[in-house]
């Protein structure tokens, strides 16, 4: 089955740790994305990159970290100076960026609970 | 800075009934997403609209957009419970990049 992999599904972590996130695509998608979500609330990009070793900042970018050595995969990694890092993120997929080709398809997300 | 902006926030409707969620952006696109959001979960794609004008239609489910107006329903035909979940639109102002601004959701309920 083709599809995006988040792990872990839930992760908690101590305050002034730094955590990565997982997200691995096997639908041969170029471009992939990091979401982040609070409670009643849409979206927030944090991250995305269109090509393999090649990323962009997008809106809440402060405190995460992100690397694209493979096509399929593109973890996160959520850093000690994220202040409020607890959230739902998601992380997505899409086949190129234009048109259609930039239809988004997402992971089942992984919840991150920092104290 | 692009705005999105979604009304209801809120809306409880009966079985049967018909509505409209309206969602209004502040710059402008012709690439504007819907997505269904169920509690707890990820989000499913329901809709695509890439121009002026476009209508795409599943189920009971309808979206449109008027990029002039600036401006994408989401319309619900006669309402059942299996629709209850949060809906979000989402704009690409940079036609290049796919990068969404999402709006805030809006949170269906659909009582027997």
């Amino acid at each position: 089955d083709g599809g995006i992999t988040q792990s872990p599904k839930y992760l908690f972590r101590k305050e002034g740790q730094n955590v990565t996130l997982s997200c691995e695509q096997n639908l041969n998608h170029d471009a992939m994305y990091w979401y982040r979500q609070d409670p009643g609330q849409g979206l927030r990009l944090i991250y995305y990159s269109q090509i393999v070793n090649d990323f962009q900042k997008g809106d809440i970018a402060e405190g995460y970290s992100v690397s694209r050595e493979k096509k399929e995969s593109f973890p996160l990694t959520v850093t000690s100076a994220q202040k409020n890092p607890t959230a739902f993120y998601l992380c997505a997929s899409s086949i190129g960026t234009s048109g259609r080709r930039g239809e988004q398809y997402f992971g089942p997300g992984t919840r991150l609970t920092v104290t | 800075e692009l705005k999105v902006e979604q009304n209801p926030l809120f809306l409880s409707m009966q079985e049967g009934k018909n509505y409209t969620i309206y969602c209004n952006y502040s710059t402008t696109s012709d690439r504007l997403y819907w997505y269904r959001q169920d509690p707890g979960k990820s989000l499913e794609s329901l809709f695509v609209l890439l121009s002026n004008g476009a209508v795409k239609q599943e189920g009971r489910l309808m979206a449109s957009l008027d990029t002039k107006a600036r401006l994408s329903t989401l319309h619900i035909t006669a309402a059942v419970h299996d629709l209850s979940a949060t809906y979000f639109c989402a704009v690409d102002a940079t036609g290049t990049a796919s990068k969404l601004t999402f709006g805030t959701g809006t949170r269906l309920q659909v009582t027997l």
